[in-house]
């Protein structure tokens, strides 16, 4: 059974700073990995989604890394922002053909502060 | 970009009435949409899979009698909640991935979600 996690579970950085959230999951064999963030009582907005042949995606301020082979992606965040405030959330999808579920994981809650 | 409509965003009704709630995309065509529960401090479960026009599938441990899902065109999926009880309160959130003109598969797509919807069951 995968499981998904994100630690820390909590992050508070002063803004402008640089910061790195960690996603592990324990079954390397994955279709693709996407971040979403999620604001208080809204549903998600896709980020990043890295499919398992590739190693990064990049969007604006926003990199995600995938090492498969150990379970595990980052996602950088530069030069953050009191905007980006929100939680963010990793969810792998399983490997095999037509089966679409995603495993997520319980997020990290990040503050900017000012 | 791909939007997902999910209507209402919240609702508050009396223990033993029945909840609908609605998905729908409004720039693209979903012939599959999921249904998520997020409890407070929790991170999303996937209930169910529903295809256009077929049953949908649910995941271990949730009741298809209970968490009615239709999917009857390529736009529209709703659930509804029956005879809702306290514990059914909860975070309701669906999302779609669309038909890829062009001939790929939508597999590759990444998945659209809605703002869910806050169900209060009293």
């Amino acid at each position: 059974k995968q499981e998904v996690t994100q630690i820390p579970a909590a992050l508070s950085v002063p803004e402008g700073e640089n910061l790195v959230l960690n996603c592990s999951f324990t079954d390397s064999a994955i279709y693709n990995l996407q971040w979403f963030r999620q604001d208080p009582g809204k549903g998600l907005t896709s980020l990043l989604l890295i499919q398992s042949s590739q190693r990064e995606q990049t969007s604006g301020r926003l990199n995600a890394s995938l090492d498969k082979s150990s379970g595990r992606s980052t996602l950088y965040i530069a030069a953050s922002q009191p905007g980006d405030s929100a939680t963010y959330l990793c969810a792998v999808r399983e490997s095999n053909f037509g089966n679409e579920k995603l495993t997520f994981g319980t997020g990290t809650r990040l503050t900017i502060i000012p | 970009g791909a939007v997902v409509s999910q209507h209402p965003s919240w609702v508050i009704c009396k223990s033993g009435t029945s909840v609908k709630i609605e998905c729908r995309s409004l720039d693209f065509q979903a012939t599959t949409m999921f249904w998520y529960r997020q409890f407070p401090k929790q991170s999303l479960m996937l209930m169910a899979t529903s295809n256009e026009g077929s049953k949908a599938t649910y995941e271990q441990g949730v009741e298809k009698d209970k968490f009615l899902i239709n999917h009857a065109s390529l736009t529209l999926s709703t659930l509804t909640v029956t005879s809702a009880h306290p514990e059914d309160s909860s975070f309701y959130i669906c999302s779609a991935r669309g038909l890829r003109l062009g001939g790929d598969s939508s597999y590759n797509s990444p998945l659209h979600f809605g703002n869910g919807t806050r169900l209060t069951v009293t």
